[in-house]
Parts: structure tokens; sequence; C-alpha cells
């Protein structure tokens, strides 16, 4: 069963605009990671960010977590057209080890 | 550092037929997990090793094997191959396999059954 959701499903941006991910899970989690593939290849690891953490950065990226609502966000800014991809959030649930759950992904096309 | 390599990277089979797949995790990462993508299932958790040792495993039929070698190599094996079969299997590697470690994805194998 997929744990976390993403929304939306797809977005379309021009170059140069922000694009904003939301991911939202049901259980409770020991860490977040989004990940980003494109055309079906595998999965490239962008950030992780822990349950007692609710803000991190790694350049353009920005990954906010509410553990309260059980959501997280990531955010591309400045978005080019290298970032059309497919972006996912993955989650740990409930047992002891890296079992990671997946959302549905969301598709993202950024036009030059 | 090298990454994770899947070989082989793209596969064709017959209905009926049996696939192994391999995984060579990034050095010294001890946990290999492997997933099946697929357009209408999403991700899925097949299972993870540690150790040679299966830890974890998904909701997936016995005809989906795998085992993992001495030097953390791991390869899954499909039996009696089925249509539904057909996705992307990828596999990912972490240092020891706990919630607190990122994990790393290979390219994937793609594999198709006909």
């Amino acid at each position: 069963s997929q744990q976390g959701e993403e929304d939306p499903q797809a977005l379309s941006i021009q170059e140069g605009e922000n694009a904003t991910m939301n991911c939202s899970y049901k259980t409770s989690i020991n860490n977040l990671q989004w990940y980003r593939q494109n055309s079906g290849r595998g999965l490239v690891h962008l950030i992780l960010i822990r349950s007692n953490e609710r803000e991190k950065h790694s350049g353009r990226l920005r990954v906010t977590l509410d553990t309260s609502k059980k959501s997280s966000s990531l955010l591309i800014t400045a978005s080019r057209a290298a970032d059309t991809a497919s972006y996912f959030c993955a989650t740990d649930g409930n047992s002891g080890y890296s079992t990671l759950t997946f959302g549905k992904g969301t598709m993202l096309l950024v036009s030059p | 550092k090298a990454g994770v390599t899947q070989t082989p990277r793209y596969l064709i089979k017959t209905r009926g037929q049996q696939v192994t797949l391999s995984c060579s995790p990034i050095s010294g990462h001890r946990s290999v997990s492997w997933y099946q993508q697929t357009p209408g299932q999403g991700l899925q958790f097949l299972f993870e090793y540690f150790s040679e040792t299966q830890r974890n495993k998904g909701n997936f039929p016995g005809r989906f094997s795998g085992r993992q070698f001495s030097n953390s190599r791991s390869e899954m094996n499909v039996s009696t191959l089925e249509l539904g079969d057909s996705a992307l299997y990828l596999c990912a590697s972490s240092l020891d396999g706990t919630r607190s470690n990122e994990q790393f994805f290979g390219p994937g194998t793609r594999l198709t059954v006909l």
C-alpha cells in the first residue's frame, strides 16, 4: 500500500519559476526522503529530513516536514528545464529497518 | 566512490521462464533492498538483505526470491514469469539498513515479459 501521497500528480511551469510539491503520509516516521526519477531511470536521492527537523535546505531545494499534519513539501526554486522529472517522497514507516514506502509521485515539467 | 550498479539493464523474457537480476551496492554498504516499479502499482518493496540474511519482505508471491553474498552483492530471482512481472526493478543500498540511513538507488533493470 502507498504510505505517501504526492500532490499534485502533475505540475507544469516555466523555467525560473518555483515548483512546490506536497506529500502526505499515514503512520509515524523516523525520516522522510525525497527522490527524483528521470524517464523511468533509477531514483536519485535528493534530501533526507528527520522527524525532529522542520526544514532542510540543499542548493535550490527546500524541504519542510510537519509531523503533526503528517505532511512534507519540496520546493524547487528557480527551476530549470533539467529539473523535469518525477519526484517521489518515501517514508520509513514503523519497521525498525529502512524499508521505504513511496507515493505515486509528482511529474514536473519545466518548459524553457 | 562508485554508485549502485545493476545488471543487466534490460531484459526480455517469455512467460514461464525465470530470470536473475544482480545488484552491487556502494562499497561499504551492507544492506540491499529491492523494489518493483510499475505504472499501476508504483514503487513497491520486495525484500531487504543485510549480512546475507533476509530481514524484511514485502507482499509478493514466493516466485520472487533473493539472496545476498558475503561481499554484499545481491541477486533477485523471479521464477515462472508472468506478464504482470514486467517492471523496472530497482535495488538500493544503505550502510546498515537502519531507519536513519539514506538509501541510494541503482539505475534499475527493465524487465519485459512477453
